[in-house]
């Protein structure tokens, strides 16, 4: 089955760090680029930024920049998320979606989420 | 950064209505357009992707149109598995980016 498969939900305090994780089976997971999407409670869908897993570049978004990191871990076919120190308002559940590199493809495969609750 | 306006934000429709949603970009994104259906709790769905073309699976009563920075997601015959919030989205330019959303509900 194709599918991406994240990690469970996570119950953190502000200032500690985080790691979650996407793993993808059932296709070649190179052929990808990765991206994640956060969704605040209650909001929209926001756009956080991607990785090539073939050759681990990134881009992130201007409100992500310097607060995320993305890594790929191919021989496991895992994409991971990590903050160093988490904030009250990171907060939020985390998708991560494949898209093909090439042409004007969407996000056909969807992670199904992890919620992230950072609480003092 | 490109913009999305998405419009309505929320609308109200009956079953076998005909909805449609309009997005609008602040610059050129020739037909890197797509749009996603969620529903409450759910992961989000790919409806249509390159501006008009079905993502496999999807009830041929979605459609999509537009290119350059008009772009519009009809649902014909609206059922009742169709009452979600619906998003577009771009991937013509980094960052990508999400419409803010398009509620519909049951009248």
């Amino acid at each position: 089955e194709v599918q991406l498969v994240q990690s469970g939900a996570e119950v953190k305090k502000p200032g500690e760090s985080l790691t979650i994780s996407c793993k993808g089976s059932g296709y070649s997971f190179a052929s990808y680029w990765i991206s994640w999407v956060r969704q605040m409670p209650g909001k929209g869908l926001e756009w956080m930024g991607r990785i090539d897993v073939s050759d681990s570049y990134t881009n992130y978004g201007p409100s992500f920049q310097g607060h995320v990191t993305f890594s790929i871990d191919t021989s496991i076919s895992t994409a991971y998320l990590q903050w160093s120190s988490l904030k009250a308002s990171d907060t939020a559940m985390y998708y991560c979606a494949r898209r093909t590199g090439i042409s004007a493809a969407g996000f056909d495969l969807w992670g199904q989420g992890t919620l992230v609750t950072v609480s003092s | 950064d490109i913009q999305m306006t998405q419009s309505p934000s929320s609308l109200s429709a009956s079953v076998g209505d005909r909805v449609t949603i309009t997005c609008r970009t602040s610059q050129s994104i020739k037909t890197y357009l797509n749009w996603y259906q969620q529903k409450p709790g759910k992961v989000p769905r790919l409806l249509i992707y390159a501006a008009s073309s079905l993502q496999s699976g999807v009830p041929s009563r979605f459609s999509g149109s537009g290119s350059g920075t008009d772009f519009t997601l009809t649902i014909n015959n609206l059922q009742p598995d169709d009452f979600a919030t619906y998003y577009c989205h771009q991937t013509y330019s980094v960052p990508w980016t999400f419409g803010q959303g398009t509620k519909v509900e049951i009248k």
